[in-house]
């Protein structure tokens, strides 16, 4: 079975504080997300990944950076974390794209900045 | 910015009915894809459906296209009480096919 795990389901961290979301998928994916998603606002992209050392910027990047240094494992890092981004984050990866649209997602990791 | 747009955010029926909800969209597609997520957990591939594309079934799932008028709808027949969960359809445009998601359509569906 097709897995994509995130590191922590809950976690909540002191406002200024740095924070590391981890994702791992195991099915060799080449593309990978990060969304968040808020209530009455469905699903946003914050970054997502073509493949390793590669790194694009979705709608929403302010406040938050990405690292791909392995094919699995794509973290969001918050450098200094706000109240603002209190939020439900999901990961997700893909193969490529002109094979098939379909995502695979993580389990969500739902962070409250205090 | 969203791209598409689920109608209606909310849906309550009774077990045995049918559940449908719409999708409507801005910009040519190149597929549009149906998510489902149970409250608190992420989000599982329903049916993708490609821009040429009009209906596909998935057991008791039908989605259409209708690209003229740039909508989709998802049709669930004779509901459980486990199909209670938030709906999201996402269609992807151009070369990058980045998948944009709608705010969802939330169905609770009563036993």
């Amino acid at each position: 079975d097709v897995k994509v795990t995130q590191s922590s389901r809950y976690l909540v961290k002191r406002t200024g504080e740095k924070v590391f979301l981890e994702c791992v998928q195991d099915m060799d994916h080449e593309n990978m997300f990060w969304y968040r998603q808020d209530p009455g606002l469905g699903l946003r992209l914050i970054y997502f990944s073509y493949d390793v050392k590669m790194k694009e910027k979705g709608d929403i990047p302010e406040g938050y950076s990405v690292s791909r240094e392995k094919k699995e494992r794509f973290s969001l890092i918050l450098e200094s974390a706000s109240t603002n981004q209190t939020s439900m984050y999901l990961c997700a990866s893909r193969q490529l794209a002109e094979e098939t649209g379909e995502l695979f997602f993580g389990e969500g990791s739902r962070l409250t900045v205090l | 910015s969203q791209q598409g747009e689920e109608d209606p955010q909310a849906l309550s029926i009774q077990e045995g009915e049918n559940a449908t909800m719409n999708c409507s969209y801005k910009t040519s597609i190149n597929n549009l894809q149906w998510y489902r997520q149970n409250s608190g957990r992420g989000l599982v591939h329903l049916i993708l459906i490609r821009s040429n594309e009009r209906e596909k079934h998935s057991g008791r799932l039908r989605v259409t296209l209708d690209t003229s008028k740039k909508s989709s709808s998802l049709l669930i027949t004779a509901s459980r009480a486990a199909d209670t969960a938030s709906y999201f359809c996402a269609t992807d445009t151009g070369g990058s096919y980045i998948p944009t998601f709608g705010r969802g359509t939330s169905l609770i569906v009563h036993p």
